[in-house]
Formats: C-alpha cells, sequence, structure tokens
C-alpha cells in the first residue's frame, strides 16, 4: 500500500487568513481526492485531480497536482468558520481503493 | 435515495463478543468498502467489494469478515472483538467504471467500543 503524508495536522486560524494543506507521497496515484469530514459524519468529496500540474478551484478553495501526481496542495483564500473541520486527501490506487492521508484539523476563529 | 446507511449508530462490546456492523446503499453500486478511522491514522481500508459474490481484503482485514450476497448490502463482522478494535468504522460505495475516478459516498459511521 501506499503512503500519503498529509500536513500539518492542525492548523488554527483567524477568519479571514489564507492557508494551505499538503499531501505528499512517493509514489504515483492515478488520481487523488480530497475529502471534507464534519464531527459525527462520513467525509465527502470535494474534488478529484487526475492530471499532473492540473488545478481546480471551489469558490475559496484551490487545488492543485503535482507535475509528477505524487502530491496535491489545498489552498484556502479569507478562509470562514464554516472551512472548519477535518481534510483528508486520497489517492486512488489501482481497482478503485482509496489511499488516505492522516488528515488536517482545521479551525477557523471568528 | 438514503444513501449509504450503517446500523448501529453506536456500540459497546466486551472483548470477545462477536458482531455485524450493516451497510446498505441504494445508489445500484458496484463497489463496496469498510474503514476504520482512528486518531491521527486517516482511513484505513478493511474489505473491499466489487460486486456481489466477489470480496477481497484491504489494509487491515485481521479480525474481520465480509460477504456480499446482494448489490445493496455490505455486512462487516468483527469474529471476537478485541479492544484494538475500538474505532469508527464507515461503510463507502461507489460506480466500478475501469479507467474512470468514482467519486466515494460514505455512510455515517458507527463508532464500536470495545472494553
Amino acid at each position: 500500500t501506499q503512503l500519503l503524508e498529509q500536513s500539518p495536522q492542525f492548523l488554527s486560524i483567524q477568519e479571514g487568513e489564507n492557508l494551505t494543506v499538503y499531501c505528499n507521497s512517493s509514489s504515483v496515484f492515478s488520481s487523488l481526492q480530497w475529502y471534507r469530514q464534519e464531527p459525527g459524519e462520513g467525509p465527502v468529496l470535494l474534488v478529484t485531480v487526475v492530471t499532473g500540474g492540473e488545478v481546480k478551484k471551489l469558490k475559496r478553495l484551490t487545488f492543485q497536482f503535482g507535475d509528477a501526481r505524487k502530491d496535491s496542495s489545498l489552498h484556502i483564500t479569507a478562509a470562514q468558520p464554516g472551512d472548519t473541520g477535518l481534510y483528508l486527501c486520497a489517492g486512488m490506487e489501482y481497482g478503485n481503493k482509496l489511499v488516505f492521508g492522516a488528515g488536517t484539523i482545521l479551525r477557523v476563529k471568528s | 435515495n438514503a444513501g449509504v446507511t450503517q446500523t448501529p449508530k453506536f456500540q459497546v462490546l466486551k472483548t470477545g463478543q462477536s458482531m455485524t456492523l450493516q451497510c446498505a446503499q441504494d445508489m445500484n453500486h458496484e463497489y463496496m468498502s469498510w474503514y476504520r478511522q482512528d486518531p491521527g491514522m486517516g482511513l484505513r481500508l478493511i474489505h473491499y467489494s466489487v460486486g456481489a459474490g466477489i470480496t477481497d481484503q484491504g489494509e487491515v482485514p485481521n479480525g474481520y469478515n465480509v460477504s456480499r450476497s446482494t448489490t445493496e448490502d455490505f455486512p462487516l463482522r468483527l469474529l471476537s472483538a478485541a479492544p484494538s478494535q475500538t474505532s469508527v468504522y464507515f461503510c463507502a460505495s461507489s460506480y466500478h467504471i475501469a479507467g474512470t475516478n468514482n467519486e466515494q459516498f460514505f455512510g455515517p459511521g458507527t463508532r464500536l467500543t470495545v472494553l
């Protein structure tokens, strides 16, 4: 099983600040997915990036997939309290199997 | 559509007891899987299935059994519960279309404590 390292583990910021979460691997994945999870619920897919160098935007969230398809980042601009949650990256292996990073707990204070 | 449903929501077991965690989906998804989530470790794949009658092991299968007799249901059985199996368990489902990156839909989870 390939490994995904996610950083930072915790992030506590003020409303309006920007932040970046990183997801790194020594292995190549066919695609990489980002999920958001709220307490007491299952993860919900935010985005899938497939092509090396790909950039996708979802309102204030920007997702990048590294050129070599080994790493990815999630950048949030002007964070809001509603962005609070656990952010998980997951690499897609052969046969639909997902390998998850350990997650980043984000807290945005108003 | 109810999506992916899991029962029970919470469960407390004593060491050595057995139980079955239920998972059902109404989206006609071929692919179903079970994960466990522990603090600081993300989600780890226990078992998965690409269709009725087909199951395979994931990263952490020991102590768990699965079966897939229908497309809709994918129960997870703990044969003899151990404290190390205290965790939150998530079931997920998706289409299984070769060459595409299928979104996985997760259930709300079962929080299991083994004393």
